[in-house]
């Protein structure tokens, strides 16, 4: 069964760079066949795409974060993390990484997510 | 404001059917498939429907969804308590080229 947990610094200043790690089990960040992401969602509020990248080598970032934003893919720990720079309040909001297929809205694992908090 | 328009609400008895609705465009909904998300109350997101009208393994039949056009809508037939959640619609938009998500539909069971 496929498990995926975020891990990283549930606080962060203003200004500094946010960085997750979304560890995976029973199943491989290397596969081909599969994409794997992010998608945060601030208290109370919806769900955001953040990026997506395959193995394979295609990275997709949302345009509104693209600036900011960069995921990276460690095949030896079967990891991949998220940078997101420059953080306000705006970007606090629980994160989570999931495991989604090409150009699809279609995510079937998901991490239970954690809380990062923008504060100085 | 999110690229699909979910009500924000919807409520129901036990035992009653409810919809909630989707709505986006031709460069959504209108090209591609949609996806339903059930998110209880603390946890993730869970897929509820995939590719427009069809459910996982394990999604009870009381949970169907269809799509036409530009709109997508979610059934939940014989309402139970534990259906108590928000539920979101997403769908691959060609012009973002990447998922978008509805605003999320809070379903109280009365």
């Amino acid at each position: 069964q496929l498990q995926l947990q975020e891990s990283g610094p549930g606080l962060v200043k203003p200004s500094e760079t946010l960085s997750l790690t979304c560890s995976v089990s029973g199943g491989s960040v290397s596969s081909r066949s599969y994409y794997w992401g992010w998608i945060r969602q601030p208290p109370g509020k919806g769900l955001e795409w953040i990026g997506t990248f395959s193995y394979a080598g295609s990275t997709y970032y949302n345009p509104s974060l693209k600036s900011r934003v960069t995921i990276s893919v460690d095949t030896s720990k079967n990891q991949f993390s998220l940078k997101l720079s420059s953080v306000t309040a705006a970007d606090t909001a629980v994160y989570y990484c999931g495991r989604t297929a090409y150009r699809s809205s279609l995510w079937d694992y998901w991490g239970q997510g954690t809380l990062v908090t923008v504060s100085s | 404001q999110s690229v699909l328009t979910q009500p924000s609400s919807a409520s129901g008895t036990p035992g009653q059917r409810v919809t909630i609705s989707c709505s986006g465009s031709s460069s959504n909904i209108g090209s591609n498939a949609v996806n339903w998300y059930q998110q209880l109350p603390g946890t993730a997101p869970k897929l509820l429907i995939y590719t427009n009208d069809q459910r996982p393994s394990g999604v009870p039949d009381r949970f169907s969804a269809s799509k036409s056009g530009t709109s997508a809508s979610l059934a939940i037939s014989g309402l139970q308590s534990e259906d108590e959640a928000d539920y979101y619609c997403a769908a691959w938009d060609d012009s973002l080229n990447g998922p978008v998500f509805g605003g999320g539909t809070k379903l109280t069971v009365l």
